[in-house]
């Protein structure tokens, strides 16, 4: 088992729609939570933390996390053609100070 | 306020050549680590520093790698005799005290 999977994709939404990125994790232990986009030949950029269970909103971007269920997501409203990328989902044993475990990534393409 | 820094971009390696990538943390960061990206596959952890510490070397090849953070100067990633098998995106990220980490544009090495 994976530690950190995610929907391999690739996901395509049309532009302002909501796009839906899934990611369960394997070490109930897990403390912090994270999102980077990366577009093509580009590094991974931090978008969203997330920490305690529920919600947290950032502009467009909503992060969920269900710690019971193991289970991390991210959904993008009003989706953009600019938002197309692959979204990596990390997840880190503690809260500061020690390595991030990436999943694959999922694609997600906007659509004009 | 500069961000990570990784130089060179871009780096081509004859087999059997050693190849140094420089990672220059953000300011404020004590935290560096490095991470690899082989094509079209996820971002696999390979060590974290602290100043003149290896605090976790559990992703890191056992032979030809290696890894320091000295008291002044960059983080440096250092691959022995290089192999085809070595081609891939080295990217390096740093954080301050906290579980988020940023990263750099990233060292593309291509063997050759």
């Amino acid at each position: 088992q994976k530690e950190v999977e995610q929907n391999s994709g690739p996901l395509s939404v049309p532009e302002g729609a909501i796009a839906s990125l899934n990611c369960t994790y394997s070490d109930r232990g897990s403390q912090s939570f994270f999102w980077y986009r990366q577009y093509s030949g580009k590094s991974p950029e931090l978008i969203m933390s997330i920490y305690s269970n529920g919600d947290k909103e950032d502009g467009r971007f909503t992060a969920q996390l269900n710690k019971a269920s193991q289970y991390v997501s991210l959904l993008i409203r009003d989706s953009q053609p600019s938002d197309s990328a692959t979204y990596l989902c990390a997840v880190n044993k503690e809260t500061s100070g020690s390595r991030l475990t990436f999943g694959e990534g999922t694609q997600l393409t906007v659509n004009p | 306020n500069a961000g990570v820094m990784q130089n060179p971009r871009h780096l081509v390696r004859r087999r059997g050549q050693e190849a140094r990538l420089r990672c220059s943390p953000m300011k404020g960061h004590s935290h560096v680590y490095w991470y690899r990206q082989l094509p079209e596959e996820g971002l696999k952890f390979m060590v974290y520093l602290q100043k003149e510490n290896i605090i976790d070397e559990s992703g890191m090849p056992k032979e030809r790698f290696s890894a320091e953070f000295p008291k002044e100067g960059p983080s440096i990633l250092r691959i022995q005799q290089v192999v085809r098998g070595d081609s891939a995106a080295y990217f390096c990220a740093s954080s301050p005290q906290g579980a988020e980490a940023f990263f750099g544009q990233g060292t593309r090495l291509t063997v050759v």
